[in-house]
């Protein structure tokens, strides 16, 4: 089963532009991570943020947590036609093993 | 190596072979997993080793599925009796070890396998 499930499914955005993803989770976690992927390959690891902490910077992304609300978002800032990916946030709780959502795919248009 | 690399990126067999996937972690390294992923879907935990030994295996979908890692490094995904059902891409992650709260994993590219 997948704990987190991440909102939109497809985002469509012209370069420039922000872009928004959420991700909604069920039970309590340590952490939340976002990953992005390119072209169904190998996950690319972009941003740890822990229970403890409500906002965390990287560069051009900002990620937002409300445990309270368990739901996490992801902003892209000034978006690129290199943002086109598909972007997973995966969560933990006291173990070792993510578990993803399904993603948003990201298509950002030059 | 730089990163986590697998081999190979493809794989067609037919149903009913057996099949092998090999992934090669970072260096140094000592957290190894396997994930398999379906078109439009995240990736789905399969098996976690820690060392030599494989700490958690409750991902694998049945006995067809087995994993080892002899010296604690490289790790070997083995498929029997592939079924169609099996297609998918294998990723396999690497962590400098296994801490409460988690590591960041380092993917490779994964293993496309396809089952005719």
């Amino acid at each position: 089963s997948q704990q987190g499930e991440e909102d939109p499914q497809a985002l469509s955005i012209q370069e420039g532009e922000n872009a928004t993803m959420n991700c909604s989770y069920k039970t309590s976690i340590n952490n939340l991570q976002w990953y992005r992927q390119n072209s169904g390959r190998g996950l690319v690891h972009l941003i740890l943020i822990r229970s403890n902490e409500r906002e965390k910077h990287s560069g051009r992304l900002r990620v937002t947590l409300d445990t309270s609300k368990k739901s996490s978002s992801l902003l892209i800032t000034a978006s690129r036609a290199a943002d086109t990916a598909s972007y997973f946030c995966a969560t933990a709780l006291g173990s070792y093993i993510p578990t993803f959502g399904r993603g948003t795919s990201l298509i950002v248009h030059p | 190596g730089a990163g986590v690399s697998q081999t190979p990126s493809n794989k067609v067999t037919e149903k009913g072979k057996y099949v092998e996937l090999r992934c090669d972690p970072i260096s140094g390294h000592t957290a190894l997993y396997w994930y398999r992923q379906s078109l439009g879907q995240g990736p789905e935990f399969l098996i976690y080793f820690q060392g030599t030994g494989a700490a958690d295996d409750s991902g694998l979908p049945n006995d067809r599925f087995f994993a080892v890692r002899p010296e604690g490094s490289v790790s070997t995904l083995k498929i029997q009796r592939t079924e169609r059902g099996d297609s998918a891409v294998y990723l396999c992650a690497s962590s400098l070890d296994r801490t409460s709260g988690g590591r960041t994993q380092y993917f490779g590219p994964g293993t496309r396998l396809l089952v005719l």
